[in-house]
């Protein structure tokens, strides 16, 4: 258990709805990442949250964006969902924010499965 | 252009042999570099990382890897398979991209350890 934990486990939704995907990161880490893993494209980071502030941005659509929260803990929001963004949802936590040596620890990962 | 890849989609081992996971990798500046590993339904956990230092890293359940600057590579090692160690397995490194220092994963190696 990586100490990082992620609600909820799997979700089903239709096209054009909006979901909303919580993570919170392990006691003490500051930032929080957000990824998306499916088959065709495999792991790719979406954004990256430091203590409150967006820190580093990947492969985010204009359709999603995160926030997060005074509690440090971040939520992904999906919005008018295709049939593409289904996929596995991972979020990350670190202890600091630009370091190159930290390493990130994930959770258990959200199945996203649009309909 | 800056990368890293594993030239494997899948290694195949009988227990007790010895395994290889290869990773390459292509950054400006010093590498950083990470193994993670992916069972089934479950998030990435971490496993071992290069920073600096000696070129042979150990990490969990018996995974070690050896960092090679010369050959641009660091390909996970361990001296006796086990059945449980069948996974997927993602080499990363932390590199400067799109403006910011990002974690980026290669498409994965799936290990399948046969009794």
């Amino acid at each position: 258990d990586s100490g990082v934990t992620q609600t909820p486990k799997h979700l089903i939704t239709a096209t054009g709805q909006r979901v909303t995907l919580r993570c919170s990161p392990r006691s003490g880490d500051l930032s929080v990442y957000w990824y998306q893993q499916s088959l065709d494209q495999g792991l790719q980071f979406l954004i990256q949250y430091y203590n409150g502030e967006e820190r580093a941005k990947g492969n985010i659509l204009e359709r999603f964006s995160a926030q997060q929260f005074p509690d440090l803990h971040s939520e992904l929001n999906l919005s008018s969902l295709e049939l593409g963004d289904s996929a596995l949802y991972f979020c990350a936590s670190s202890v600091g924010g630009t370091s190159n040596t930290d390493t990130q620890y994930f959770g258990p990962g959200t199945r996203l499965t649009v309909l | 252009a800056q990368s890293v890849a594993q030239p494997e989609d899948q290694v195949n081992v009988a227990e007790g042999n010895p395994l290889t996971v290869k990773c390459t990798y292509s950054v400006s500046g010093n590498p950083y570099l990470f193994w993670y590993v992916q069972y089934p339904n479950r998030g990435l956990q971490f496993l071992l990382k290069y920073i600096t230092g000696d070129n042979l890293v150990k990490g969990s359940y018996g995974f070690e890897a050896e960092f090679n600057k010369s050959q641009t590579s660091f390909h996970l090692k361990k001296p006796s398979a086990l059945v449980s160690d069948s996974a997927l397995y993602f080499c990363a490194v932390r590199m400067f991209s799109g403006g910011y220092n990002k974690l980026i994963f290669g498409a994965g190696t799936r290990l399948a350890v046969h009794p």
